[in-house]
Protein backbone atom coordinates (compact mmCIF):
# COMPACT_ATOMS: atom_id res chain seq x y z
CA UNK A 1 0.00 0.00 0.00
CA UNK A 2 1.34 3.14 -0.75
CA UNK A 3 1.96 6.02 1.97
CA UNK A 4 1.35 9.30 1.41
CA UNK A 5 1.78 11.22 5.09
CA UNK A 6 0.64 14.39 6.22
CA UNK A 7 1.59 16.63 8.93
CA UNK A 8 0.61 17.92 11.42
CA UNK A 9 -2.88 15.98 11.92
CA UNK A 10 -4.44 19.30 13.23
CA UNK A 11 -3.74 22.57 13.46
CA UNK A 12 -5.50 25.49 15.66
CA UNK A 13 -4.46 29.21 14.66
CA UNK A 14 -5.28 32.86 15.25
CA UNK A 15 -6.51 35.27 12.61
CA UNK A 16 -3.56 36.76 10.41
CA UNK A 17 -1.14 33.79 11.15
CA UNK A 18 0.69 32.44 8.93
CA UNK A 19 0.79 28.22 8.86
CA UNK A 20 2.37 25.79 6.72
CA UNK A 21 1.80 21.90 6.06
CA UNK A 22 3.98 18.74 5.09
CA UNK A 23 2.94 15.92 2.42
CA UNK A 24 5.37 13.15 2.50
CA UNK A 25 5.19 10.40 -0.46
CA UNK A 26 7.18 8.17 -1.80
CA UNK A 27 9.03 9.21 -5.02
CA UNK A 28 9.28 6.52 -6.67
CA UNK A 29 7.49 6.62 -10.30
CA UNK A 30 6.02 10.01 -9.33
CA UNK A 31 3.57 11.37 -12.05
CA UNK A 32 1.66 14.50 -10.16
CA UNK A 33 1.27 15.56 -6.72
CA UNK A 34 -2.67 17.25 -5.89
CA UNK A 35 -3.57 19.61 -3.40
CA UNK A 36 -7.69 19.91 -2.02
CA UNK A 37 -9.30 21.49 0.63
CA UNK A 38 -12.44 20.27 1.86
CA UNK A 39 -14.62 22.23 4.13
CA UNK A 40 -16.90 21.11 6.36
CA UNK A 41 -20.67 19.88 4.34
CA UNK A 42 -18.91 20.24 1.09
CA UNK A 43 -17.17 18.34 -1.67
CA UNK A 44 -13.10 18.48 -1.24
CA UNK A 45 -12.02 21.13 -4.18
CA UNK A 46 -8.85 21.15 -5.94
CA UNK A 47 -6.04 23.71 -5.23
CA UNK A 48 -3.02 22.69 -6.86
CA UNK A 49 -1.88 20.04 -9.62
CA UNK A 50 1.93 20.01 -9.55
CA UNK A 51 4.15 17.84 -11.61
CA UNK A 52 7.63 19.15 -11.38
CA UNK A 53 10.17 19.16 -9.28
CA UNK A 54 10.73 22.77 -8.33
CA UNK A 55 6.81 23.51 -8.97
CA UNK A 56 5.67 26.47 -6.93
CA UNK A 57 2.30 27.52 -7.46
CA UNK A 58 0.29 30.26 -5.63
CA UNK A 59 -3.72 30.80 -5.43
CA UNK A 60 -4.24 33.74 -3.77
CA UNK A 61 -3.11 33.60 0.41
CA UNK A 62 -2.19 29.81 -0.22
CA UNK A 63 1.13 28.73 -1.87
CA UNK A 64 2.73 25.20 -2.48
CA UNK A 65 5.93 23.92 -3.79
CA UNK A 66 6.94 20.91 -4.53
CA UNK A 67 10.23 18.74 -4.39
CA UNK A 68 10.18 15.44 -6.37
CA UNK A 69 13.55 13.95 -5.31
CA UNK A 70 13.38 13.94 -1.84
CA UNK A 71 9.28 13.29 -1.77
CA UNK A 72 7.27 15.96 -0.05
CA UNK A 73 5.41 19.29 -0.72
CA UNK A 74 4.68 21.88 1.41
CA UNK A 75 1.73 24.06 1.33
CA UNK A 76 1.60 27.43 2.85
CA UNK A 77 -1.21 29.74 4.03
CA UNK A 78 0.03 33.71 4.26
CA UNK A 79 -1.99 35.71 6.86
CA UNK A 80 -4.81 33.14 7.97
CA UNK A 81 -8.98 33.67 7.72
CA UNK A 82 -11.59 31.99 9.56
CA UNK A 83 -12.80 31.03 5.87
CA UNK A 84 -10.00 28.84 5.87
CA UNK A 85 -10.55 26.67 7.77
CA UNK A 86 -10.88 23.30 6.48
CA UNK A 87 -8.96 20.11 5.72
CA UNK A 88 -6.28 19.97 3.69
CA UNK A 89 -5.64 16.92 1.44
CA UNK A 90 -2.84 16.03 -0.74
CA UNK A 91 -2.58 13.31 -2.88
CA UNK A 92 -0.37 11.31 -4.72
CA UNK A 93 -0.78 10.22 -8.53
CA UNK A 94 1.76 7.73 -9.64
CA UNK A 95 1.86 6.78 -13.35
CA UNK A 96 -0.86 4.47 -14.52
CA UNK A 97 -2.59 4.65 -10.91
CA UNK A 98 -5.28 6.25 -9.02
CA UNK A 99 -5.04 9.04 -6.43
CA UNK A 100 -3.91 7.99 -2.92
CA UNK A 101 -4.56 10.55 -0.26
CA UNK A 102 -2.77 11.54 2.88
CA UNK A 103 -5.09 11.37 5.85
CA UNK A 104 -5.54 15.40 5.77
CA UNK A 105 -4.21 18.32 7.91
CA UNK A 106 -7.40 20.06 9.79
CA UNK A 107 -6.99 23.78 10.39
CA UNK A 108 -8.90 25.49 12.48
CA UNK A 109 -8.64 29.08 12.41
CA UNK A 110 -9.92 31.56 15.58
CA UNK A 111 -10.90 35.24 14.93
CA UNK B 1 -24.89 22.10 -15.28
CA UNK B 2 -21.67 19.32 -15.21
CA UNK B 3 -21.08 17.89 -12.22
CA UNK B 4 -20.89 14.50 -10.51
CA UNK B 5 -23.90 13.29 -8.34
CA UNK B 6 -24.07 10.90 -5.66
CA UNK B 7 -27.19 9.63 -4.80
CA UNK B 8 -28.31 8.96 -1.95
CA UNK B 9 -26.94 10.87 0.54
CA UNK B 10 -28.10 9.08 3.46
CA UNK B 11 -28.58 5.22 3.01
CA UNK B 12 -29.57 3.05 6.22
CA UNK B 13 -29.25 -0.74 5.28
CA UNK B 14 -30.24 -4.02 7.30
CA UNK B 15 -26.92 -6.14 8.14
CA UNK B 16 -26.44 -9.03 5.63
CA UNK B 17 -28.04 -6.52 2.54
CA UNK B 18 -26.08 -5.47 -0.46
CA UNK B 19 -26.30 -2.20 -1.35
CA UNK B 20 -25.45 0.17 -4.64
CA UNK B 21 -24.20 3.49 -4.40
CA UNK B 22 -24.95 5.96 -7.16
CA UNK B 23 -22.37 7.49 -9.02
CA UNK B 24 -23.12 9.79 -12.60
CA UNK B 25 -20.77 12.76 -13.86
CA UNK B 26 -21.57 14.32 -16.97
CA UNK B 27 -18.04 15.88 -17.18
CA UNK B 28 -17.09 13.61 -19.98
CA UNK B 29 -14.51 11.94 -17.80
CA UNK B 30 -12.83 8.41 -18.44
CA UNK B 31 -11.69 7.90 -14.85
CA UNK B 32 -13.40 7.63 -11.91
CA UNK B 33 -12.71 6.46 -8.41
CA UNK B 34 -14.60 5.04 -4.88
CA UNK B 35 -13.09 6.04 -1.62
CA UNK B 36 -14.24 5.44 1.96
CA UNK B 37 -13.46 7.76 4.59
CA UNK B 38 -14.04 6.80 8.44
CA UNK B 39 -13.45 8.65 10.96
CA UNK B 40 -9.66 9.72 12.14
CA UNK B 41 -8.69 8.17 8.52
CA UNK B 42 -8.01 9.62 4.68
CA UNK B 43 -9.50 8.58 2.15
CA UNK B 44 -8.82 5.38 1.29
CA UNK B 45 -9.71 3.96 -2.31
CA UNK B 46 -11.90 1.18 -3.43
CA UNK B 47 -11.62 0.71 -6.84
CA UNK B 48 -11.06 3.13 -9.71
CA UNK B 49 -11.76 2.78 -13.86
CA UNK B 50 -9.95 4.69 -16.11
CA UNK B 51 -12.10 3.50 -19.02
CA UNK B 52 -15.49 1.83 -19.69
CA UNK B 53 -15.69 -1.44 -18.42
CA UNK B 54 -12.13 -1.72 -17.37
CA UNK B 55 -11.61 -1.70 -13.17
CA UNK B 56 -8.73 -1.49 -10.81
CA UNK B 57 -9.40 -2.87 -7.28
CA UNK B 58 -7.74 -0.26 -4.94
CA UNK B 59 -6.29 -0.86 -1.18
CA UNK B 60 -9.80 -2.09 0.36
CA UNK B 61 -11.59 -3.75 -2.78
CA UNK B 62 -12.58 -6.63 -0.17
CA UNK B 63 -16.74 -6.82 0.03
CA UNK B 64 -17.28 -4.49 -2.89
CA UNK B 65 -17.98 -4.65 -6.29
CA UNK B 66 -18.28 -2.21 -9.14
CA UNK B 67 -18.69 -2.25 -12.96
CA UNK B 68 -18.47 0.37 -15.44
CA UNK B 69 -20.52 -0.31 -18.38
CA UNK B 70 -20.63 3.19 -19.21
CA UNK B 71 -18.54 6.52 -19.15
CA UNK B 72 -20.49 8.12 -16.96
CA UNK B 73 -22.02 5.89 -14.60
CA UNK B 74 -19.80 4.29 -11.35
CA UNK B 75 -21.97 2.31 -9.20
CA UNK B 76 -20.53 1.16 -6.02
CA UNK B 77 -22.03 -2.24 -4.32
CA UNK B 78 -21.49 -2.91 -1.10
CA UNK B 79 -21.78 -6.48 -0.24
CA UNK B 80 -22.60 -8.44 3.10
CA UNK B 81 -19.27 -10.12 2.58
CA UNK B 82 -18.15 -6.27 3.88
CA UNK B 83 -17.50 -6.39 7.46
CA UNK B 84 -17.73 -3.16 8.43
CA UNK B 85 -19.83 -1.45 5.61
CA UNK B 86 -21.13 1.99 7.87
CA UNK B 87 -18.69 4.63 6.74
CA UNK B 88 -18.58 7.79 4.06
CA UNK B 89 -18.26 7.17 0.39
CA UNK B 90 -16.95 9.45 -1.89
CA UNK B 91 -16.90 9.54 -6.01
CA UNK B 92 -14.74 11.32 -8.05
CA UNK B 93 -14.01 11.20 -11.72
CA UNK B 94 -11.17 13.45 -13.47
CA UNK B 95 -10.07 13.53 -17.22
CA UNK B 96 -7.07 11.98 -18.76
CA UNK B 97 -3.70 14.26 -18.37
CA UNK B 98 -1.10 14.91 -15.84
CA UNK B 99 -2.25 18.12 -14.69
CA UNK B 100 -6.17 16.89 -14.51
CA UNK B 101 -7.85 18.06 -11.08
CA UNK B 102 -10.08 15.33 -9.40
CA UNK B 103 -14.11 16.38 -9.02
CA UNK B 104 -16.00 14.84 -6.09
CA UNK B 105 -19.40 13.87 -5.43
CA UNK B 106 -21.28 15.02 -2.42
CA UNK B 107 -20.88 11.74 -0.77
CA UNK B 108 -23.53 9.07 0.27
CA UNK B 109 -23.20 8.39 4.20
CA UNK B 110 -24.25 4.43 4.76
CA UNK B 111 -25.36 3.08 8.02
CA UNK B 112 -25.63 -0.55 8.09
CA UNK B 113 -27.48 -1.92 11.55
Amino acid sequence: ILNVEQSPQSLHVQEGDSTNFTCSFPSSNFYALHWYRWETAKSPEALFVMTLNGDEKKKGRISATLNTKEGYSYLYIKGSQPEDSATYLCALNQAGTALIFGKGTTLSVSS
Amino acid sequence: DGGITQSPKYLFRKEGQNVTLSCEQNLNHDAMYWYRQDPGQGLRLIYYSQIVNDFQKGDIAEGYSVSREKKESFPLTVTSAQKNPTAFYLCASRSRGQNTEAFFGQGTRLTVV
